[in-house]
């Protein structure tokens, strides 16, 4: 089975700074995918980055980058240039060989102007 | 290309009553995962369909059932509600092969009174 913590439930950050929120995951296999998901009050979930456990390079997508730690099993999510629009609900989550996502609890972001 | 989409977007049931929820995945995508989404237990696992066949299924009642279509369209269906069953129900795709990121749906608000 698959396990993901998100210690953090709350997180604010000023617009142009930088933030990073954590993500710790347990999993029994070698082949697995870690993702972050971003869950506006829109609702819709929106994926913001996908790292395969196999590559050691972190995942990175414009102003979004990761920390991936495979042997500590840590995968943060690090925004730069903090904007308005990145006030979110923020998701990290685990998919191993059965098809499943695994989530965490979630850490709600705030940005302030 | 068009995005994952639900209908109905909100659904307002009674106790006892049975509701289906339909799910159309991204033109070329044969996987259709369903999430369930609550304030107290987070983003659950129900199931997921590949190729009209349920591949692998979370821990809920026998109540919650889905299927999937030849054209890998999906639903899911819960009968005799209970107030519990009140959450936000997400549906996502994924391509047939290679990449495994689940794209979701904008999700159905079902409400149990």
């Amino acid at each position: 089975a698959q396990t993901v913590t998100q210690s953090q439930p709350e997180m604010s950050v000023q617009e142009a700074e930088t933030v990073t929120l954590s993500c710790t995951y347990d999993t029994s296999e070698s082949d697995y995918y870690l993702f972050w998901y971003k869950q506006p009050p829109s609702r819709q979930m929106i994926l913001v980055i996908r790292q395969e456990a196999y590559k050691q390079q972190n995942a990175t997508e414009n102003r979004f980058s990761v920390n991936f730690q495979k042997a500590a099993k840590s995968f943060s999510l690090k925004i730069s240039d903090s904007q308005l629009g990145d006030a979110a609900m923020y998701f990290c989550a685990s998919r191993g060989s059965n098809y499943k996502l695994t989530f965490g609890k979630g850490t709600l972001l705030t940005v302030n102007p | 290309k068009a995005g994952v989409t639900q209908t109905p977007r909100y659904l307002i049931k009674t106790r006892g009553q049975q509701v289906t929820l339909s799910c159309s995945p991204i033109s070329g995508h044969r996987s259709v995962s369903w999430y369930q989404q609550t304030p107290g237990q987070g983003l659950q696992f129900l199931f997921e369909y590949f190729s009209e066949t349920q591949r692998n299924k979370g821990n809920f009642p026998g109540r919650f059932s889905g299927r999937q279509f030849s054209n890998s369209r999906s639903e899911m269906n819960v009968s005799t509600l209970e107030l519990g069953d009140s959450a936000l129900y997400l549906c996502a795709s994924s391509p047939p092969t290679g990449e495994d990121t689940q794209y979701f749906g904008p999700g159905t608000r079902l409400t149990v009174l």
